[in-house]
């Protein structure tokens, strides 16, 4: 596996149920980030890891909970959600640090869909 | 605060023909860094472009050419003799060069269609 991969690609959920999203960078960067791409809105970030450490949480609502064991990996832990949370959930990587970034490599999105 | 504006949400343009893609910028910021990427349907953005706010020279990449005007605060980009391939999202996006995190203010995008 190459770059920034996700899975699911899909998910199709209800909204009492608890599901993860999975994003994983073979790129040994150190910084990750999980964005929602709603339909007709810009992207939103809403959470950025850089060596593991949670260094933005942008008013997230808490039913959306971040996870990154370590800077390989990040999860988006998911429960209780609202229609509204349908979205493209994308995630990216950089080298990581308080700098600028040179470029984020984006994984494909998970598409999901809260009924 | 940052705002980056991409004021035209679709454009349709006939195969060959040039397209310009505008985007407008806000930061108090002296020093910050301009992005272009793609979003083509398969959904994965796409990086196109990096540039310094102190480097105010255009920039030509094959079809691709970039328009900075720090006096106007644009970042336009055109693609030259468009191709169906070219049809995506285009995200313009704005970053501070200090304390960023790597953080990317994107803007709300232009969709391209080439049709043949």
């Amino acid at each position: 596996e190459t770059g920034v991969t996700q899975t699911p690609r899909h998910l199709v959920m209800g909204m009492t149920n608890k599901k993860s999203l999975k994003c994983e960078q073979h790129l040994g960067h150190n910084a990750m980030y999980w964005y929602k791409q709603s339909a007709k809105k810009p992207l939103e970030l809403m959470f950025v890891y850089n060596f593991k450490e949670q260094t933005e949480n942008n008013s997230v609502p808490s039913r959306f909970s971040p996870e990154c064991p370590n800077s390989s990996h990040l999860f988006l832990h998911l429960h209780t959600l609202q229609p509204e949370d349908s979205a493209l959930y994308l995630c990216a990587s950089t080298p990581g640090g308080r700098g600028p970034v040179n470029e984020q490599f984006f994984g494909p999105g998970t598409r999901l869909t809260v009924l | 605060a940052q705002k980056v504006t991409q004021a035209q949400t679709e454009i349709s343009v006939v195969e060959k023909e040039d397209v310009t893609l505008d985007c407008v910028y806000e930061t108090r910021d002296t020093t910050y860094y301009l992005f272009w990427y793609k979003q083509p349907p398969s959904g994965e953005l796409v990086f196109l472009i990096r540039r310094n706010s102190f480097d105010e020279q255009n920039e030509i990449s094959g079809r691709y050419s970039w328009n900075f005007q720090k006096s106007t605060s644009s970042f336009n980009f055109t693609i030259t003799a468009s191709q169906v391939v070219d049809s995506a999202v285009y995200f313009c996006a704005l970053s501070p060069t200090t304390d960023s995190w790597g953080k990317l203010q994107f803007g709300a995008g232009t969709q391209v269609v080439v049709t043949p």
